[in-house]
């Protein structure tokens, strides 16, 4: 059973660009969540997204979007990068189904993201 | 290699020893415990999880403790081995299904 992926796996931006991170759960992972992480804040949470919608979110100003397919794979998208973007981002699926039990979380490899 | 290591309490033990890492948690409505391990260049990694209800858990080699009344997570690791050395993180979840990390510990087994 393949593990979660996610591309690219190392990316260098400069200020002010876009980015758009790919994440493909495993199968039959409907939950997909998001995280930022970086030396001086550890694992910080964006987002989890189930069957398409977003469910919660976390304290990370507009410039982060993130969206989910019908096929549960799931992209972030940082628009308008600053330096302090650079970071390691995890994205992780789960078989929860609802709300109240969050499960094992099965993380991808992450998307290192270098801001100049 | 990753950086996900600075700025980090860490253990160093030799190989053979038993590991302690500890964790203290905030929200005293958290119910579900986990230890994740993220070794150099990879995602976290589960490796045993707890509910409020218990006070231990054990798996292989590996074993959560929980004390409730000091919102208090500890994993030891038996025998620790080479491969062990990695950050090291408790993750709790209460209310919201959505975890919440620790800052991680960084565990060094020296040969």
């Amino acid at each position: 059973k393949a593990g979660v992926t996610q591309t690219p796996r190392y990316l260098i931006k400069t200020r002010g660009q876009q980015v758009t991170l790919s994440c493909s759960p495993i199968s039959g992972h409907r939950s997909v969540s998001w995280y930022q992480q970086t030396p001086g804040q550890g694992l910080q949470f964006l987002f989890e997204y189930f069957s398409e919608t977003q469910r919660n979110k976390g304290n990370f100003p507009g410039r982060f979007s993130g969206r989910q397919f019908s096929n549960s794979r799931s992209e972030m998208n940082v628009s308008t990068l600053e330096l302090g973007d650079s970071a390691l981002y995890l994205c992780a699926s789960s078989f929860l189904s609802t709300g109240g039990w969050a499960g094992e979380l099965f993380f991808g490899e992450g998307s290192r993201l270098t801001v100049l | 290699g990753e950086n996900v290591g600075l700025h980090l309490p860490t253990l160093s033990v030799q190989e053979g020893d038993n590991s302690i890492i500890n964790c203290a948690y905030s929200n005293s409505a958290s119910d579900y415990f986990i230890w994740y391990k993220q070794e150099s260049g990879k995602g976290p990694q589960f490796i045993i999880d707890i509910r409020s209800n218990m006070d231990k858990r054990q798996g292989q080699r590996v074993t959560v403790l929980l004390n409730k009344t000091v919102k208090h997570l500890s994993l030891q690791i038996a025998a620790t081995q080479p491969g062990d050395s990695a950050v090291y993180f408790c993750a709790e979840t209460g209310g919201s299904y959505i975890p919440t990390f620790g800052r991680g510990t960084s565990l060094i087994v020296h040969p």
